[in-house]
């Protein structure tokens, strides 16, 4: 069966540190990948977009990188902090012909500590 | 400002009673979508748009319409609620239909059917 998956348990780690959250998928085949921020009741916020042909992508404190083998995308924050709590989507089209529906995973709170 | 508008952001209602959450765009944008999101099951896409006129289903479209008239324009309606879709919604809009670029996200509008 088809399955994005990211960590369901909320990651802490502290003010400076160098968050790593993952996005697993199995049985798609995404031309890209798409990371989200959420903060509580607020809607999805774009960050980065990686396209499969790259390895990998960065916009200031941010990096992202696709594994088209591993079926798998990292997703770092360096040098966080605690304005970075909040809510990681990802998100893949289901498939690669841009069909227009798009697949999130349930996302991984991230939580900064001072 | 560039913004998607959904309106009610809050409503409570009875079971079967038809209503309609409204969605619109100052971008210009081609696509459109509608997402609800549970705890437990994420972000999960109910309808999407990729012009006027041309609607298809995502993932959980039992229950609900849309229509696309005009290209600002995207409601959902529930023509009888029940409780089960009891959810926050969330309308969101693209440039394009290609889905490699970002979407950009409503601020939500939180349904309580009783």
């Amino acid at each position: 069966s088809q399955k994005i998956e990211q960590n369901s348990e909320a990651l802490n780690i502290q003010e400076g540190k160098t968050a790593t959250l993952t996005c697993n998928y199995t049985n798609y085949s995404p031309a890209y990948l798409q990371w989200y921020r959420q903060d509580p009741g607020r809607g999805p916020v774009f960050l980065l977009l990686i396209r499969e042909n790259e390895k990998e992508k960065r916009k200031e404190r941010l990096k992202v990188t696709f594994d088209t083998t591993l079926k798998q995308s990292l997703f770092h924050i360096t040098a966080s902090q605690p304005a970075d709590s909040a809510t990681y989507l990802c998100a893949l089209d289901s498939y690669s012909s841009n069909t227009g529906k798009l697949i999130f995973g349930q996302g991984t709170t991230l939580q900064v500590k001072p | 400002e560039a913004q998607v508008t959904q309106n009610p952001r809050y409503l409570i209602t009875v079971t079967g009673k038809k209503l309609t959450v409204t969605c619109s765009q100052n971008m210009n944008h081609e696509y459109m979508s509608w997402y609800r999101q549970d705890p437990g099951l994420g972000l999960r896409q109910i309808y999407y748009s990729m012009n006027v006129e041309v609607t298809d289903k995502g993932d959980v479209p039992e229950g609900y319409k849309v229509s696309r008239k005009e290209k600002r324009n995207f409601p959902l309606i529930l023509e009888s609620p029940s409780p089960n879709q009891t959810s926050l919604y969330f309308c969101a809009s693209s440039p394009t239909t290609v889905l490699s670029y970002e979407q950009y996200f409503g601020p939500g509008t939180r349904l309580t059917v009783t």
